[in-house]
């Protein structure tokens, strides 16, 4: 079945950056967009970006334009979201979450477990 | 960006009950909408895409309807485990984007 694995909870200094990993798994990686998502605690989902695993192509939500970068192995079936200059307001889980459909990036289905990242001093 | 915007933010309801979310989009985003269930700590859950195609393995009980601005998710009979929060997506343009949230409580 097609499922998505994310790496650990992180904790980091503002200022900083991380690095969320997606392990995709039962499904030809390079035939679905891959989403990232994102929910600060208590709150609502903001979309962050997608990136086509296939040509390594993205598109970031202006909101994270200069601070986000998505990237992809796809000899291990892995997308990956880095964040820089981490913010205490950037504390939240994030998510990946594959499209739907085959070269779509419209529906987000299915997602991944999470990944908690704590910016704090 | 398209706003998305839910109402009610919170509803009560029982078993057995039929509750309706709407969800209003600023702008007309034909049938680019899609429904999410999210129970706590886990992932968003697909139920509702291109306004009302249900999605595989998702209880009938559950459409969705609506074109343009203003749309609607139904639970025509609600079950223990549908209590959870519901948004609303728009994909009609960049950035997508996400109501805030219905929660639907136990009455």
């Amino acid at each position: 079945q097609v499922q998505l694995v994310q790496s650990g909870a992180e904790v980091k200094k503002p200022g900083a950056s991380v690095k969320v990993s997606c392990k995709a798994s039962g499904y030809t990686f390079t035939g679905y967009y891959m989403h990232w998502v994102r929910q600060a605690p208590g709150q609502g989902l903001e979309w962050m970006g997608w990136i086509n695993p296939n040509s390594g192509g993205t598109n970031y939500a202006q909101k994270f334009q200069g601070r986000v970068t998505m990237t992809r192995d796809t000899s291990i079936s892995t997308a990956y979201m880095e964040l820089s200059r981490l913010r205490s307001d950037d504390t939240a889980v994030y998510y990946c979450a594959r499209d739907l459909k085959q070269w779509a990036h419209n529906w987000f289905d299915p997602w991944g477990q999470g990944t908690l990242v704590t910016v704090s001093s | 960006d398209i706003q998305m915007t839910q109402s009610p933010s919170s509803v009560s309801a029982s078993v057995g009950d039929r509750v309706t979310i709407t969800c209003r989009a600023s702008q007309g985003i034909s049938s680019w909408l899609a429904w999410y269930q999210q129970k706590p700590g886990k992932a968003p859950k697909l139920l509702i895409y291109a306004a009302s195609s249900l999605q595989s393995g998702v209880p009938s009980r559950f459409s969705g309807s609506g074109s343009g601005t203003d749309f609607t998710l139904t639970i025509s009979s609600l079950q223990p485990e549908d209590f959870a929060t519901y948004y609303c997506q728009q994909a009609n343009s960049f950035p997508k984007t996400f109501g805030q949230g219905t929660k639907v409580e136990i009455k």
